[in-house]
């Protein structure tokens, strides 16, 4: 696709509840990652893959946060017993290469009830 | 780690006026250096990237220039106006696996 493409836009769930997050890359960019912003903070690195190497997962706060990406493109964030603190805008970013800058999807707001 | 520092926090202007945002980062070994803005709600868009072998990017209104060895970078925004108004983010791109943001600059471009 043209853009960076991240569903659902919004989801509201109730604490407790497992979500997932989806990202839909640029069509051969190699890179993705997964970033946080929370109310009034700055933006949380989550999550790094690039291409079929080990993703780097040094910034899941918890291990209810889990990631995959399926054939080097979708990516899908799980977050299991969600808490009210899992609150945020969660972003995805792609890139053709590292250090080839990156495009931003819209990012997913979830709330948690 | 790389920190990563914008000044002023928050900026307003009259509409016509140039205006510059600033961007620190303390660990010079670089791939390049990214604007984002981001509106109320939204993503991020990116406005320029900078390489770590370049000095500068242009686009229309906007300049960014990149000093790498003092670890600084400028956003220089010619002409404000209000569509202007939004957050400005600068990334950093270094040495691990991910990129530093800055805590952003919050821009309002008055009529």
């Amino acid at each position: 696709g043209a853009g960076v493409s991240q569903s659902p836009s919004n989801k509201v769930t109730e604490k407790g509840k497992d979500v997932e997050l989806r990202c839909d890359p640029i069509s051969g960019h190699t890179a993705l990652y997964w970033y946080r912003q929370s109310l009034g903070q700055g933006l949380e690195f989550l999550i790094y893959f690039q291409g079929n190497s080990a993703p780097d997962k040094s910034g899941l706060p918890s291990d209810r946060f889990s990631a995959e990406r399926t054939g080097g493109s979708v990516s899908t964030l799980t977050i299991q017993r969600t808490q009210q603190e899992d609150s945020a805008v969660y972003l995805c970013a792609s890139s053709r290469d590292r250090g080839r800058g990156y495009t931003f999807g819209s990012g997913t707001r979830l709330t948690v009830v | 780690k790389q920190e990563v520092t914008q000044i002023p926090a928050a900026l307003s202007v009259p509409e016509g006026e140039n205006l510059v945002l600033n961007c620190s980062f303390t660990d010079s070994a670089i791939y390049n250096l990214q604007w984002f803005r981001q509106d109320p709600g939204k993503g991020l868009t990116s406005l320029l990237l900078i390489q770590s072998s370049q000095r500068e990017q242009t686009s229309g209104r906007l300049n960014a220039s990149l000093d790498k060895s003092s670890g600084r970078s400028t956003l220089y925004i010619a002409a404000s106006q209000p569509g202007d108004s939004a957050t400005y983010l600068c990334a950093v791109d270094g040495s691990g696996n991910q990129f530093y943001f800055g805590t952003g600059t919050s821009l309002t471009v008055i009529p």
